[in-house]
Order: structure tokens, then C-alpha cells, then sequence
């Protein structure tokens, strides 16, 4: 069946420095979504991106997908402590009926 | 203001003692959804519904139930819980096609001893 897996699965930063969830799926997708938990919180929404190699950024926060549509990545740069929390990518396949997938998560620490 | 909710928050159990969860949301959303949430698991889909009266299964849904009978609600039945089945729990919704996001509840913790 259709699976994407999320690496790395915790990652601890010092404030200040970048830090980088990637996401990879075993089947061609037909879009990517990103989700925010905070910690306590349900996951929000950040964005989807559709088209391949499609690169969308938001303050610091960069979106890739890749141009097979297999991969994604965020990448945020110079994290601050609002930044803590699990980000989570869900990506869809038509082939499995657009079922939104989603990756087991990487949950972000920031050191202040 | 646009949301979904669910209750209750927060319940502790006993293994076999039927319990429901509701969902209710007022976006006028044609999907909902049921996901559990487990330590290294991420969000795993129990069921779904389409529209009214449409459900199906998703990837973990043996032990729940669900109905929809009206659009605004959808609620995760466990007619004999089990601690297997402690997990956080999120309801979420959209409008039906590929690209919408989810909006997701404020979620219930489950424990059942």
C-alpha cells in the first residue's frame, strides 16, 4: 500500500540554527500537504504544493517537492523557540484513491 | 468562528465499557475523518466519510465504529475498548476533492485501563 516515511524522526537545535524534516513516499504523488502540532495542539495546516519541483516559502520556512513528486522537504531557516513542535507531511496518491496519507511526523526542540 | 469540535476532551475508561467520542464541525464540510495519534506512528486514518451516510474503512479500523447522519457530525463509537485503544484521537474535516487541507479538532485522550 501507499506509504511516506518522515526522517528524522526528533532532531534537538540550537536557536538560531536551520533545520531541515524530509519526507519520501513509495508511490508517485499528486500532491503534498504540511502540518504544524505544537506541542498539546492538533496539527494546522501549512501548505500544499502540487506541481513537481515546486519550491513555496513562507517567512522562514521553505517548501520542496520534489520533481518525481516521490519527495518533499521543509526547511526552516534560523529556528526560533515559536518553531517547536512535530511537523507532519501528508501527501496524496490517485492510484489509492487520493487517500491523504500522512508521515509519522519529526518533532522539532529548539535550545534558547 | 469556523471549527471543529470534539468531546470530550479528555476520558479514562475501563477495558469493554462502550463509550463514544463526538465530532461536529460548521464549515459546511462534505469529508471527515477519524485519525489516531501514537508515539512514532504519526496520524493513522480509523475511518472516513464522504457525505452523509458514506463511510468507509481506513487503515486501522477494527474496534471503532462510526456514523453520519448529518453533516455537521461524525462520531468514533468503541463498543468494547480495549487498552490497545489508548491514543490521542483527532477529528478533522474538509471539503471533498483532492486539494483541500484538513482542519483538525483540538483532539481526545483515551486511556483505557
Amino acid at each position: 500500500g501507499q506509504q511516506v516515511m518522515q526522517i528524522p524522526q526528533y532532531q534537538h537545535v540550537q536557536e538560531g540554527e536551520d533545520f531541515t524534516t524530509y519526507c519520501n513516499s513509495s508511490t508517485t504523488l499528486s500532491n503534498i500537504q504540511w502540518y504544524k502540532q505544537r506541542p498539546g495542539g492538533h496539527p494546522v495546516f501549512l501548505i500544499q504544493l502540487v506541481k513537481s519541483g515546486e519550491v513555496k516559502k513562507q517567512k522562514r520556512l521553505t517548501f520542496q517537492f520534489g520533481e518525481a513528486k516521490k519527495n518533499s522537504s521543509l526547511h526552516i531557516t534560523a529556528t526560533q523557540t515559536t518553531d517547536v513542535g512535530t511537523y507532519f507531511c501528508a501527501g496524496r496518491d490517485m492510484e489509492y484513491g487520493n487517500k491523504l496519507v500522512f508521515g509519522a511526523g519529526t518533532i522539532l526542540r529548539v535550545k534558547s | 468562528e469556523a471549527q471543529v469540535t470534539q468531546n470530550p476532551r479528555y476520558l479514562i475508561t475501563v477495558t469493554g465499557k462502550k463509550l463514544t467520542v463526538t465530532c461536529s464541525q460548521n464549515m459546511n464540510h462534505e469529508y471527515m475523518s477519524w485519525y489516531r495519534q501514537d508515539p512514532g506512528l504519526g496520524l493513522r486514518q480509523i475511518y472516513y466519510s464522504m457525505n452523509v451516510e458514506v463511510t468507509d474503512k481506513g487503515d486501522v479500523p477494527e474496534g471503532y465504529k462510526v456514523s453520519r447522519k448529518e453533516k455537521r457530525n461524525f462520531p468514533l463509537i468503541l463498543e468494547s475498548p480495549s487498552p490497545n485503544q489508548t491514543s490521542l484521537y483527532f477529528c478533522a474535516s474538509s471539503f471533498w476533492g483532492n486539494t483541500y487541507e484538513q482542519y483538525f479538532g483540538p483532539g481526545t485522550r483515551l486511556t483505557v485501563t
